[in-house]
């Protein structure tokens, strides 16, 4: 199965800054998905990342606010912008392997 | 249509247990339906799947059962052990036979305790 690897594992940000999360994928592929997973929560998918197109978002997300790059068939950024507490989460990538979806340890942002 | 129904919420068993954790769906075009395992500070990590045109997978102690016309599915866990305390999550999704991909869509979780 296809291996994601993150960066950062964890961050601790100020209030009104941006992190940029990045995510490298072992293989092509084509799509990419971002997650986010609000403490004791499920996952909320964000936006789906095809290369060489934008991002389309889901319903609660906007390009202002996570901006997304697939630069390559390989790898993946997501920024959050102007970040405030209510930005703490585990933020996920993952892309679709043959046996399946694959995630890796995801983003622990916390806000202050 | 797009939500996937868990339940229960949280579970206990005890060890040498079943554990069962239920979901249901409304999406008819759902074709691709995994369960992930979640430990703390971990990503989930992909435990078992299902396609719709069986009604049973196993996989070692876990087992998938999927009943189509109810648009549910199950996850059993036989002889449930300590170290299996987790969250569980179901998910689906539209992936199709071609190398189609979609976005995958998760259950709300069921926070597992295998008691010893």
């Amino acid at each position: 199965s296809a291996v994601i690897s993150q960066k950062p594992s964890r961050d601790i940000c100020q209030r009104g800054t941006s992190l940029t999360i990045q995510c490298q994928v072992d293989s092509q592929v084509t799509m990419m998905f971002w997650y986010r997973q609000q403490p004791g929560q499920s996952l909320t998918l964000i936006a789906t990342a095809n290369q060489g197109s934008e991002a389309t978002y889901e319903s609660g997300f906007v390009i202002d606010k996570f901006p997304i790059s697939r630069p390559n068939l390989t790898f993946s950024t997501l920024t959050v912008s102007n970040m405030s507490p209510e930005d703490s989460s585990i933020y996920l990538c993952t892309s679709e392997a043959v046996d399946g979806y694959t995630f890796g340890s995801g983003t622990r942002l916390t806000v202050v | 249509q797009q939500q996937v129904k868990q339940s229960p919420q949280s579970l206990i068993v005890q060890k040498g247990g079943i554990s069962i954790i239920n979901c249901a769906y409304e999406n008819t075009a759902f074709d691709y339906f995994p369960w992930y395992q979640q430990f703390p500070g971990k990503g989930p990590a992909l435990l078992i799947a299902i396609r719709p045109d069986v009604s049973e997978k196993k996989e070692g102690r876990f087992t998938i059962s999927f009943n189509k016309s109810a648009k549910q599915f199950s996850l059993h866990i036989m002889d449930s052990q300590p170290g299996d305390s987790a969250t569980y999550f179901c998910a689906a999704s539209i992936r199709g036979y071609g190398g189609a991909t979609n976005k995958l869509i998760f259950g709300t979780g069921t926070l597992l305790a295998v008691q010893p």
